[in-house]
């Protein structure tokens, strides 16, 4: 049971133009949501989170916006630039508990 | 920022044998420790948690007796895959936390890549 989902396994954007990520959850009790970058052989890294509290929150050229009642959140990089390219994924945790649940990853592979 | 140190990167080991994985917290106390797994082309798959001084809480499927984890200090945390087969070749990942919510904040080490001939 994929309680995070992301469908587009892979995304490709040219230089310079905005890349969106879109991640669906189906647990109603995740209030807490997490955007991670990993390299292939390296450990994720952080990006942006947002709570349940909010509707988008911004972390220079990083947006991560969400749709509690579409359950739904997206993360935006604009502009975006080669070194973006990537596995991302995004998390989901309920604010008083510990554990992270993360989607299936989206490769973004960011063109010149 | 917070760093957390594993190792080793990469492991080959014989089938039968086993194999220990190290999750340090260099900079921080690390309350609550976390240890995945990852298939290729898969998702990060939790497999336990462990708070320091404790026993680690496996998820459902998740052997217990072969994924052993110690969490002795606040700094160091330990996975030991026993009896090692090929099918548990993957790459497995830890990340510590200061606090027990996510909003302390998770850092990930770089993984060790397992692989079991």
């Amino acid at each position: 049971d994929q309680q995070v989902k992301q469908n587009s396994p892979s995304l490709s954007v040219q230089e310079g133009r905005i890349s969106i990520l879109n991640c669906d959850y189906t647990n109603s009790m995740f209030d807490y949501f997490l955007w991670y970058k990993k390299y292939p052989a390296e450990g994720p890294t952080f990006l942006i989170s947002i709570s349940s509290i909010k509707d988008k929150n911004e972390d220079g050229r990083f947006t991560v916006f969400l749709n509690k009642s579409a359950k739904h959140l997206s993360l935006h990089i604009v502009p975006s630039q080669p070194g973006d390219s990537a596995v991302y994924f995004c998390a989901a945790s309920e604010l008083t508990a510990s554990k992270l649940t993360f989607g299936t990853g989206t490769r973004l592979q960011v063109t010149l | 920022g917070a760093v957390v140190s594993q190792h080793p990167s990469r492991v080959i080991c014989k089938s039968g044998t086993s194999v220990k994985i190290e999750c340090r917290s260099l900079d921080f106390q690390a309350t609550t420790m976390f240890w995945y797994r990852q298939f290729p082309k898969k998702s990060l798959m939790l497999m336990a948690t462990s708070n320091e001084g404790s026993k680690a809480t496996y998820e459902q499927g998740v052997e217990k007796d072969k994924f052993l984890i110690n969490h002795a200090s606040l700094t160091l945390s330990t996975l030991t895959v026993t009896s090692a087969h090929p099918e548990d070749s993957s790459f497995y990942i830890c990340s510590a936390s200061p606090g027990s919510e996510p909003s302390y904040g998770y850092t990930f080490g770089s993984g060790t890549r397992l692989t079991v001939v």
